[in-house]
């Protein structure tokens, strides 16, 4: 495996229950993050890990919940979702101090 | 408060002539410009950058334009090629801390290059 994988690729889940989404990176870098790309927005920032630890939390609501076991792995515990959380959920990875993201395919979730 | 913005959803060009893909930014702290491309089902992936102390950064067929003045930079694609359809993305940093992973993007424009 290269760059950076996201499983699963597709997810549908009720509003009742507790998923997780899992990253993993294979490029020795140190930092990842998750993104929410919703339609026709932006991508949104909403978690940063920088060796392990988090250093940003863009006012997420707690029904969203990341994990960082090490800095190659990433995940994103899902609980109680609303349906205008369908979105495309992308991680990423990036060495601290050098320029640029390197994104994973996303894992598109949608909830009924 | 959208910091970057990208007002064309869309764009269609036909194969062969010039792609020219805008971004706005209000932000003046930003100092990292980046332009990145995704195919559906994929995700994004770097294309180009320019830092503010340039105006302008080339690689190949792609070129990027920094008007620091106007906070407007723009992505040009010649000749443009059936397979440069995507999404295109621009994306703005602020270097806080040499974090750059820290992006703010725009929205997106579809770019579609006809044969």
């Amino acid at each position: 495996e290269t760059g950076v994988t996201q499983t699963p690729r597709h997810l549908v889940m009720g509003m009742t229950n507790k998923k997780s989404l899992k990253c993993e990176q294979h490029l020795g870098h140190n930092a990842m993050y998750w993104y929410k790309q919703s339609a026709k927005k932006p991508l949104e920032l909403m978690f940063v890990y920088n060796f392990k630890e988090q250093t940003e939390n863009n006012s997420v609501p707690s029904r969203f919940s990341p994990e960082c076991p090490n800095s190659s792995h990433l995940f994103l515990h899902l609980h109680t979702l609303q349906p205008e959380d369908s979105a495309l959920y992308l991680c990423a990875s990036s060495q601290q101090g050098a320029l640029g993201l390197f994104f994973g395919s996303g894992t598109q979730l949608s909830v009924l | 408060d959208q910091q970057v913005k990208q007002n064309s959803p869309s764009l269609s060009v036909q194969e062969g002539r010039i792609s020219i893909l805008n971004c706005d930014y209000t932000n003046s702290m930003f100092d990292y410009f980046l332009w990145y491309k995704k195919y559906p089902a994929e995700g994004p992936t770097f294309l180009i950058s320019i830092s503010s102390i340039k105006d302008k950064n080339e690689d190949g067929r792609f070129t990027v334009f920094l008007n620091k003045s106007a906070k407007h930079l723009s992505l040009h694609i010649v000749p443009s090629q059936p397979g440069d359809s995507a999404v295109y993305f621009c994306a703005a940093s602020a270097g806080i801390s040499g974090n750059t992973g820290k992006l703010i993007f725009g929205q997106g424009t579809t770019l579609q290059v006809k044969p």
